[in-house]
């Protein structure tokens, strides 16, 4: 009962340097999503998608590339880390996002990213 | 988009209730409220949610006024393990939410 999968659970990186979070989840979901969270404050959405092969931005989409060439896995990726990118990351996966008002949002354990 | 209002933080001895009341007078007739809550270094997990009526499940209850300009998240009996951040979220019926929405949430601290 693996459900939303995140990995790695911590990561140092140094500015410039690029690097993958991975998200897997196991329910059949279609939408899948990426969060951020920086200390004392709320989630922001960074990007989505409503299934394989289309993905759309959110609120925060800047330095970060996501693609789903799979139902499973939605990696976010961070092309040239800088030091405002240091954050909590959360994927989070519902059945589709036309029943996102009406059921539920199930979220990974998070991902620490610190970008010295 | 509607927007919700809730306190920073409140505090609650362990075994007793616990009502946790989010503002929201902008609401639409067709926006579904929803509470989420995040425990220390974990991702948010769902609580509850409701449109009109009050609902319950094994969580918790949710108190949606009349008007619904407001509404009320009841923990029953709150134990050490309901510490966390609760968020009141406002959704669209009508589907096509890129995603959540969060503000910064209630702080719920409960004394042993």
């Amino acid at each position: 009962n693996a459900g939303v999968t995140q990995t790695p659970k911590f990561q140092v990186l140094k500015t410039g340097q690029s690097m993958t979070l991975q998200c897997a989840q196991d329910m059949n979901h279609e939408y899948m999503s990426w969060y951020r969270q920086d200390p004392g404050m709320g989630l922001r959405l960074i990007h989505y998608s409503v299934g394989a092969g289309i993905t759309d931005q959110g609120e925060v989409p800047n330095g970060y590339n996501v693609s789903r060439s799979t139902t499973e896995d939605f990696p976010l990726r961070l092309l040239s880390a800088a030091p405002s990118q240091t954050s909590v990351y959360f994927c989070a996966s519902s059945y589709s996002r036309g029943v996102l008002s009406t059921g539920e949002l199930f979220f990974g354990e998070g991902s620490r990213l610190t970008v010295l | 988009d509607a927007k919700t209002t809730q306190p920073n933080s409140m505090e609650s001895n362990e075994e007793e209730p616990v009502h946790l009341p989010c503002n929201h007078s902008t609401i639409s007739g067709t926006d579904y409220i929803h509470w989420y809550r995040q425990l220390p270094s974990q991702g948010p997990e769902y609580v509850i949610h409701g449109l009109t009526s009050n609902v319950n499940n094994r969580m918790a209850s949710l108190a949606i006024a009349e008007d619904r300009k407001s509404s009320t998240l009841i923990l029953h009996r709150a134990t050490l393990r309901d510490a966390a951040v609760y968020y009141c979220i406002l959704l669209y019926s009508g589907g096509g939410a890129d995603g959540l929405t969060f503000g910064k949430g209630t702080h719920l601290i409960i004394q042993p």
